[in-house]
């Protein structure tokens, strides 16, 4: 079975500019969350979709939004970035909603933001 | 406010031995709790997940126990070794929040 596939792996974009980056989770699995890991703040919950909506929002502004679709992949999008969104992206899924599932990861999008 | 504390950034011990790493949480009440590995530049890699009715919970040489009155889990890699060097993340809540994680450094 195919693992949780990220795309792009790296990308470097400038600042006020805005990225997209997806996510393919495993097949059968109907939810997907995403996580900013920083060495500062560590991993740090961004959302979680289920059945292509949004189940759970972290802490984050609303230049931090995501989206899902019917076949349960996943986009998030961050508007008119920053220099301390510079960050490793990662995107998890799970077979079901809640934390009595087990989430696998991806290898993560690696954000610069220059 | 809702806490994870993951007590040592750092371990080191020495091959064969048991490493132990503590999780705490404060203002939760998980009824499950999860334990991950994560190596330098990778997604985290589930390991165990323990339930609230389960005090203690063992995959190969690997041990969990969860104490919902301490409001504390313990995790366990007995007789280590140096490939078990890597950052062990704990996480619970229906949001799945992660600790900050302990560095683990077996030498050989």
């Amino acid at each position: 079975k195919a693992g949780v596939t990220q795309t792009p792996r790296y990308l470097i974009k400038t600042r006020g500019q805005q990225v997209t980056l997806s996510c393919s989770p495993i097949s059968g699995h109907r939810s997907v969350s995403w996580y900013q890991q920083t060495p500062g703040q560590g991993l740090q919950f961004l959302f979680e979709y289920f059945s292509e909506t949004q189940r759970n929002k972290g802490n984050f502004p609303g230049r931090f939004s995501g989206r899902q679709f019917s076949n349960s992949r996943s986009e998030m999008n961050v508007s008119t970035l920053e220099l301390g969104d510079s960050a490793l992206y990662l995107c998890a899924s799970s077979l079901a909603l809640g934390a009595g599932y087990e989430q696998y990861f991806g290898p993560g999008t690696r954000l610069t933001v220059t | 406010s809702q806490k994870i504390e993951q007590n040592s950034e750092a371990l080191n011990i020495q091959e064969g031995k048991t490493a132990t790493l503590t999780c705490n949480y404060t203002n939760y009440s998980p009824a499950y709790l999860q334990w991950y590995r994560q190596d330098p530049g990778r997604g985290p890699v589930f390991l165990l997940l323990i339930r609230e009715n389960e005090k203690e919970k063992r995959k190969e040489r690997l041990k969990v126990t969860f104490d919902t009155t301490l409001k504390q889990s313990l995790f366990h890699i007995t007789a280590s070794q140096p490939a078990d060097s890597a950052t062990y993340l704990c996480a619970l809540g229906n949001d799945m929040r992660f600790g900050a994680g302990t560095r683990l450094t077996v030498k050989p």
